[in-house]
Order: C-alpha cells, then sequence, then structure tokens
C-alpha cells in the first residue's frame, strides 16, 4: 500500500492564481481531511469528507474548496490565491471518525504565493 | 477556549540519553489523547493514544503517560537515537456536538551523536 500519496510536493503561486492540491489513499478510508500547518503553529482543520460525495467545512475553509467523487480522491481547490495561504498542506485519511481512531497522513505540499 | 500547549519548544539532547515532553490541555469534553511524530519534510505518524481511562502506554521507547484530573500528558523518550530527531505532536480530541482534533504547536527535538 502506498497509503496516503500527495501532489505536487512544492508549489510557488503568484497572487491570484489558481490550482489544485491532489490527495489519494488507496486504504479504503471513509474519511479523509485537509490540514494546514503553519511555522510554529498547531494544524488547522480546511476540509474533510466522510464519504464520497459528502464534504464539510473545518476551522479555516475560507479562500479553499474541495469535492470527493470517489472514496480514493480528495483535492483541494485554490481559486484565487493570496500570501496568506503559503503554508504546508496535509492531506489524511481514516477508516472511521478521526475523533477516535488513527488517522494516516500524506507527505505534505508545500506552497508559497508571492 | 480549547487549547493544546507543549513544552519545551524544542530541546537538544544526546544520543543515548532520555527525555520528556511535555503537553498540557484545557479541552472539554476529553475523548482522547494522541502523540504525532513528525520527521522534517513528511507528515505527522501517530505513536500512541490513550483515553480517559488509560493512565500510560508504550510503543517501542516512547512511553506517554495521561493524567485526566491535571489535564497534563507527557511524552518519554528512553535511550534517544539520531532517528528521534523530530518534531513530536501533541493532540487532543474534543467529543459531543463540538468534537474535534486540537494540535499542539510541537515540540522540535534534536537527538546530536
Amino acid at each position: 500500500n502506498a497509503g496516503v500519496t500527495q501532489t505536487p510536493k512544492f508549489r510557488i503561486l503568484k497572487i491570484g492564481q489558481s490550482m489544485t492540491l491532489q490527495c489519494t489513499q488507496d486504504m479504503n478510508h471513509n474519511y479523509m481531511y485537509w490540514y494546514r500547518q503553519d511555522p510554529g503553529m498547531g494544524l488547522k482543520l480546511i476540509y474533510y469528507s466522510v464519504g464520497a460525495g459528502i464534504t464539510d467545512k473545518g476551522e479555516v475553509p475560507n479562500g479553499y474548496n474541495v469535492s470527493r467523487s470517489t472514496t480514493e480522491d480528495f483535492p483541494l481547490r485554490l481559486e484565487l490565491a493570496a500570501p496568506s495561504q503559503t503554508s504546508v498542506y496535509f492531506c489524511a485519511s481514516s477508516s472511521e471518525r478521526a475523533l477516535t481512531d488513527t488517522q494516516y497522513f500524506g507527505p505534505g505540499t508545500r506552497l508559497t504565493v508571492l | 477556549k480549547n487549547q493544546v500547549e507543549q513544552s519545551p519548544q524544542s530541546l537538544i539532547i544526546l544520543e543515548g540519553k532520555n527525555c520528556t515532553l511535555q503537553c498540557n490541555y484545557t479541552v472539554s469534553p476529553f475523548s482522547n489523547l494522541r502523540w504525532y511524530k513528525q520527521d522534517t519534510g513528511r507528515g505527522p505518524v501517530s505513536l500512541t493514544i490513550m483515553t480517559f481511562s488509560e493512565n500510560t502506554k508504550s510503543n517501542g521507547r516512547y512511553t506517554a503517560t495521561l493524567d485526566a484530573d491535571t489535564k497534563q500528558s507527557s511524552l518519554h523518550i528512553t535511550a534517544s537515537q539520531l532517528s528521534d530527531s523530530a518534531s513530536y505532536i501533541c493532540v487532543v480530541s474534543a467529543t459531543g456536538n463540538t468534537g474535534k482534533l486540537i494540535f499542539g504547536q510541537g515540540t522540535t527535538l534534536q537527538v546530536k551523536p
């Protein structure tokens, strides 16, 4: 099993550009999550999904969108990139709710917006 | 306000020595507490998960303790190795209608030869 994979690893965007961060898991997990990690801060939940076709907002959803058309994939879309979105983005998955079950994290995408 | 505070912010120890990392939380209602290890440039990896009724849990050279009365947890690393150099993150789960995971900011550990 590859676990949770993310692409790209690094990306530099100009203000106002858009991009999609890709996330795929091969563990047949129902639950998937997107977090951002800013320097010296704890991870913050952006969006999560409890299954294909179902998504919901986390703590910091503004400026982002998600979709979940399959169990395996959970892409994160940035429509109008802003410098405040410079961060490291982690995708995670779990078989049950993260509150009670282990989350498996991808390697992260480091995004810089200039 | 639900918060998780970790100390120290960073720590340097010599290979072979032991160390203890601290986590204080003000999360209610409490569900469980977990410790993650995050290597530089990688995603966090789970070390332990403890529920309210568990006082201690081990994973190899890592031992986590939980005092639910004082709302404190510690992660003890025994006989440190160079590969233990990483950030260690304490995460507390709040249950109920506002159930969520609250992440600490992490303790960066550097093990020197």
